[in-house]
């Protein structure tokens, strides 16, 4: 299976919202609502921003959030910050125990 | 507080087989109620779910690898390990270990503890 479609970069000035695409198939995103966002920071470990489409870990400000749409899940972040310019990778259960990731999308905080 | 380290040989030649292991401390890989699991990143590329392991030893692993791969947990150290065999440049990655979300109330597949990161090359 390939991995899920994102594209490589997006942007936004500080106040602003943007949103990051995440597109997989019917075998793999469509078919599930298990899809997660994890944020990477430079040098650092990725960080479970959400679950469950929609979902927030405990901690995680109410700016980011989560949807789907067919084959289609989106990350919003609203209100843009300066520590947001991170990478953004979208994964989904894609079946037979099987997890898969996209390729990333680089945020930049203009 | 939960943490993960992983450790094992930065360098490894090709064809030979790469072995980490993930120490874990401030939590149990013998609980019932997570999935542990192994992910890498090549250098400047995107994250890959590599296998997850279960305290009861059931593991599931990624279909792309999965001739390859091995995940172990050993209680009595309590961390588990992965190898992967028969090595080229392509593995060449940061490894990480991770540890799922409360599976009792989620999906096994969200992970919100990791690992550092170990860095592996394949070179002869």
């Amino acid at each position: 299976q390939s991995a899920l479609t994102q594209p490589p970069s997006a942007s936004g000035s500080p106040g602003q919202s943007v949103t990051i695409s995440c597109t997989g198939t019917n075998s793999d995103l469509g078919a599930y609502d298990y899809v997660s966002w994890y944020q990477q920071h430079p040098g650092k470990a990725p960080k479970l921003i959400i679950f469950g489409v929609t979902k927030r870990p405990s901690g995680v400000p109410d700016r980011f959030s989560g949807s789907k749409s067919g084959n289609t899940a989106s990350l919003t972040v609203s209100g843009l910050q300066a520590e947001d310019e991170a990478h953004y990778y979208c994964s989904s259960y894609a079946g037979n125990n099987n997890l898969l990731f996209g390729g990333g999308t680089r945020l930049t905080v203009l | 507080q939960l943490q993960l380290q992983e450790s094992g040989p930065g360098l490894v030649k090709p064809s030979e087989t790469l072995s980490l292991t993930c120490a874990v401390s401030g939590g149990s890989i013998s609980s019932p109620t997570y999935y542990w699991a192994w992910f890498r990143q090549p250098p400047g590329r995107g994250l890959e779910w590599i296998g997850s392991i279960y305290y009861t030893g059931s593991t599931y692993y990624t279909p792309s690898l999965k001739s390859r791969v091995t995940i172990s947990g050993d209680r009595s150290k309590n961390q588990f390990s992965l190898n992967l065999t028969s090595v080229t440049a392509a593995d060449t990655a940061l490894y990480y270990c991770a540890r799922s979300r409360d599976i009792v109330v989620t999906s096994k597949f969200y992970f919100d503890s990791w690992g550092q990161g170990a860095l592996v090359t394949v070179s002869s």
